[in-house]
């Protein structure tokens, strides 16, 4: 079956410019999650929802990050007034029900943003 | 707090053993393994639950030591698809779905 999409794959944005990063998560996840991964590191967390309701938005870095998933199944992260530093690879992962802990997380391509 | 992940990077040759370790300064409540290969998502291996379980996935597997609050991936007889970069995700107290990922070992496996 399809896995995790995530669209655009490259978006450029001049500073000062909104973006709105998309997810479609594997048919039938429940819990759907957002990270940031920068050159070399390991992804940082920064958002998870279970269906439709976010149940934890601790990494999100401020107030110009935002995140929803309105019918419990596409997402989309949107970072107004984008700067420099928000430059990176966001990726969107999804699992099945979070029970017990034994969970599999699987990953999108991610989004590649550039802010010039 | 970000597990700290040891070696950074190592290199083999095809056939070699590797073992790569987390350790995180805080109670586990479980340890997940990831391979990234160049390019390329992230990709499960497994999964370690707190109670010092092993377990295996062809010829990798890993134990979780809750006390000492270590995990370590054992690579065995390595083949070159195991080139990567291998991440261990931990999740402490609090929340089931939270992964904190370390920084990598970055494994290199040459013929």
């Amino acid at each position: 079956g399809a896995g995790v999409s995530q669209s655009p794959r490259y978006k450029v944005t001049k500073r000062g410019q909104d973006v709105a990063l998309r997810c479609d998560p594997i048919s039938g996840h429940v819990s759907l999650y957002w990270y940031r991964q920068a050159l070399g590191q390991g992804p940082e967390f920064l958002t998870y929802f279970n269906y439709e309701a976010q149940q934890d938005k601790s990494g999100l870095p401020n107030d110009r990050f935002s995140a929803e998933r309105p019918e419990g199944s596409i997402s989309t992260l949107t970072i107004q007034r984008t700067e420099q530093r928000d430059s990176a690879m966001y990726r969107c992962a999804s699992s099945s029900q979070v029970a017990g802990g034994e969970y599999e997380q699987y990953f999108g391509p991610g989004t590649r943003l550039t802010v010039t | 707090q970000q597990p700290v992940q040891s070696p950074q990077a190592v290199i083999l040759r095809e056939g070699e053993d590797a073992v790569i370790n987390c350790s995180s300064s805080k109670a586990l409540y479980s340890v997940h393994w990831y391979r990234q290969k160049h390019g390329e998502a992230p990709v499960f291996l497994m999964i370690l639950l707190k109670g010092g379980e092993q377990k295996g996935h062809e010829k990798i597997s890993a134990s979780f030591n809750e006390k000492k609050q270590q995990s370590s991936l054992y690579l065995t007889a390595s083949q070159l698809s195991y080139s990567g970069t291998y991440f261990c995700g931990t999740v402490s107290g609090g929340s089931n779905y939270k992964l904190t990922f370390g920084k990598g070992t970055l494994l290199t496996v040459n013929p």
